[in-house]
């Protein structure tokens, strides 16, 4: 149980476009997900929390204009790079946590995104 | 603020034992998480602790003191699969995860 879907997996896109990611809790009802994003070789860093019917929270120096947050059911959320440029380019990770369960957060698989 | 430190680096030879850990400073405590993570791909749970004392899963332990702000996992009998990265994160007073930099395990035969 408690899986996590991610999709797409990876994608390239040309600068200036922009990128829809969602991610699904299959099996579970996840309250609250969470968007991270790693750069090779550093760890994991949160971008924003999530929450089901409400606005996401962003981390302090995360854009919320440019990273589009919508999570408008417990078992999916979507994270969107708008106008992405190459410095976008990252693994994307998102995790989720079981409603009323414990405080373990499960991921899912990540996304790697290139922008050219 | 708020920190965790771990070593970056560390190496072992397949069937040993190694110990990775993992010390920090947070705003409130509300667990300790141990996750594995191999190159590209996302992390993966290996341990909760949020009681003093050692937890036993298979081939890895881990270990917690609060007191002392410190915990480690112990990985037993090495394979090579276990050469990854293990990730320490500190659930703080607000449930949010603080999350250390990670330590890259080599195993060599």
């Amino acid at each position: 149980g408690a899986v996590v879907s991610q999709h797409p997996s990876w994608v390239i896109c040309k600068s200036g476009t922009s990128v829809k990611i969602e991610c699904r809790s299959l099996d579970f009802q996840a309250t609250t997900m969470f968007w991270y994003r790693q750069f090779p070789k550093q760890s994991l860093m949160l971008m924003a929390t999530s929450n089901e019917g409400s606005k996401a929270t962003y981390e302090q120096g995360v854009e919320k204009d440019k990273f589009l947050i919508n999570h408008a059911s417990l078992t999916l959320s979507t994270l969107t790079v708008t106008s992405a440029h190459p410095e976008d380019s990252s693994f994307y990770i998102c995790s989720a946590r079981i409603s009323g369960g414990a405080e373990e957060q499960f991921f899912g698989p990540g996304t790697r995104l290139t922008v050219l | 603020g708020q920190n965790i430190d771990q070593p970056t680096e560390m190496t072992a030879t397949e069937g040993a034992i190694v110990q990775i850990n993992c010390t920090y400073q947070t705003s409130g405590f509300n667990g300790l998480f141990w996750y594995q993570q191999h190159a590209g791909e996302a992390p993966t749970f290996l341990s909760y602790n949020v009681l003093d004392g050692l937890e036993e899963k298979g081939r890895f332990s881990s270990f917690l003191s609060r007191s002392k702000g410190y915990s480690y996992l112990l990985l037993k009998e090495l394979q090579m699969k276990d050469s990854a990265s293990y990730l320490c994160a500190v659930m703080d007073s607000n449930y949010q995860l603080i999350w250390g930099a990670g330590t890259k395990l080599i195993i060599k035969p």
